[in-house]
């Protein structure tokens, strides 16, 4: 079955670090980007970024540049999202997905996780 | 402007058909691909590109696309068609994407 496995849900402290996961399979991990998507309580979706796993090639949204970290192991077939210190504001739901490219005109999220909850409070 | 603006919310009567609509400059050059969610479950996208729907998406979903304008037209709405809608493109620097704030549909 293709599919994408999030890690579960974490809680944190405000100034912790935190790594969470999303492993591919059904599929050849290293020839798509994986991207970050977040939700906050109650609001829409953002684009945070998206990483190649084959050479972890790396793009991110300007308002995310600095403040996470996208990875891969392209070995295990997982991608990584991570924090050096977390913030109550990172409260969110966590989804990574498939990034699929046709053409240059068109991209777009084919597979998704199920989400990771991050709670950051004290 | 490198966002992508949508209405809040619209509802449509069970039966009918309702256009959801994305604005931004970024559209005149790139397609939209568009994302339903339902509560507490993962987005699914329903169109995407020029005129692709993927497999298991009913056909009532349809895309289009005209100057800075991309729509998601459901034709025929059912009751589980409501739900949060999201368009998404690149921003018009080319280098980043971005999803607009997302369409409530509500099915009277």
């Amino acid at each position: 079955e293709v599919q994408l496995v999030q890690s579960g849900a974490e809680v944190k402290k405000p100034g912790e670090s935190l790594k969470i996961s999303c492993k591919g399979s059904g599929y050849s991990f290293t020839n798509h980007w994986v991207g970050w998507v977040r939700q906050m309580p109650g609001k829409g979706l953002e684009w945070m970024g998206i990483i190649y796993p084959d050479d972890s090639e790396t793009r991110y949204r300007p308002s995310f540049q600095g403040q996470v970290t996208i990875s891969a192991d392209k070995s295990i077939s997982t991608a990584y999202l991570q924090w050096s210190s977390l913030k109550a504001s990172d409260t969110a739901i966590y989804y990574c997905a498939r990034w699929d490219v046709v053409g240059a005109t068109s991209q777009y999220f084919d597979l998704w996780g199920r989400g990771t909850l991050v709670t950051v409070s004290s | 402007s490198s966002e992508l603006t949508q209405d809040p919310a619209v509802s449509v009567a069970l039966g009918q058909t309702v256009r959801i609509t994305c604005h931004g400059d970024s559209l005149r050059v790139y397609y939209a691909s568009w994302y339903q969610q339902k509560p507490g479950q993962a987005p699914v996208v329903v169109f995407y590109g020029r005129n692709n729907r993927p497999s298991g998406i009913p056909d009532r979903f349809s895309g289009s696309s005209s100057g800075s304008t991309a729509s998601l037209t459901i034709t025929g709405t059912q009751a589980e068609d409501e739900a949060d809608y999201y368009c998404n493109s690149r921003d018009i620097s080319g280098n980043h994407w971005v999803f607009g704030g997302g369409t409530k549909v509500t099915v009277l």
